[in-house]
């Protein structure tokens, strides 16, 4: 069964510094997802993308954060300047249509030291 | 902010037990409700999508039901196993929206 896939699986950066995470989602799914959870907390939703852009997107996400879908295949995160708080699990998700339900990556744990 | 509530936090249940819990959500402009299994270090699992007030679905020894107009769900497992030990998200659309509001979450413990 085709799967989204996430890399790193863990990445440790210095604070400050930018980072890119990256999902490769489901080849014929049409609607993609971030979300992120910091430990203990809920999932929570950063921003959706479809047909090539923006479709919604938290107050969580903003101009530190950008989303790309630059070959058609991969959907990346980039966290620009990153600080403590941004230290959280990032999951990626895709669906083909809106009454299905989302198919998950595994996720990347981004630790900022 | 939407309120999606789960409940309760986490249970621990002896092998063979059935169980439930519970997600609430607003009742007013419904549109979607879907129920994940996510285990530890694992990506989250779809169980159900529920849309219709009084769905009943149901995967094996799991089932869900749905109240749209008091504003809840409900998970049962019958004779739980070790390996249903996950923590189970719902995750709540509002009409007119396709981007969801998660509970906290479940966390089964199922004791062998």
């Amino acid at each position: 069964e085709p799967e989204v896939t996430q890399t790193p699986s863990h990445q440790v950066t210095q604070m400050g510094q930018e980072v890119i995470l990256r999902c490769v989602p489901i080849s014929n799914h049409l609607y993609f997802y971030w979300y992120r959870q910091i430990l203990g907390q809920k999932v929570e939703f950063l921003v959706s993308f479809y047909n090539n852009e923006i479709s919604e997107k938290s107050e969580i996400f903003d101009d530190q954060f950008s989303v790309e879908r630059p070959d058609g295949s991969n959907f990346t995160l980039k966290i620009r300047s990153t600080k403590l708080e941004d230290s959280a699990m990032y999951f990626c998700a895709s669906t083909r249509d809106l009454s299905q339900p989302q198919h998950f990556g595994d996720g990347t744990r981004l630790s900022i030291l | 902010i939407l309120n999606v509530e789960q409940s309760p936090q986490s249970l621990h249940v002896q092998e063979g037990d059935s169980t439930n819990f519970t997600c609430s959500f607003p009742s007013s402009n419904f549109y979607a409700l879907h129920w994940y299994r996510w285990e530890t270090a694992k990506s989250p699992e779809a169980l159900f999508v529920m849309t219709l007030n009084g769905d009943e679905k149901k995967k094996g020894r799991i089932s869900a039901t749905l109240n749209t107009k008091e504003g809840y769900s409900y998970l049962y497992i019958k004779g739980s196993q070790p390996e249903d030990s996950a923590t189970y998200l719902c995750a709540f659309y509002p009409g007119g929206s396709y981007i969801p509001t998660f509970g906290r979450g479940t966390s089964l413990i199922v004791h062998p």
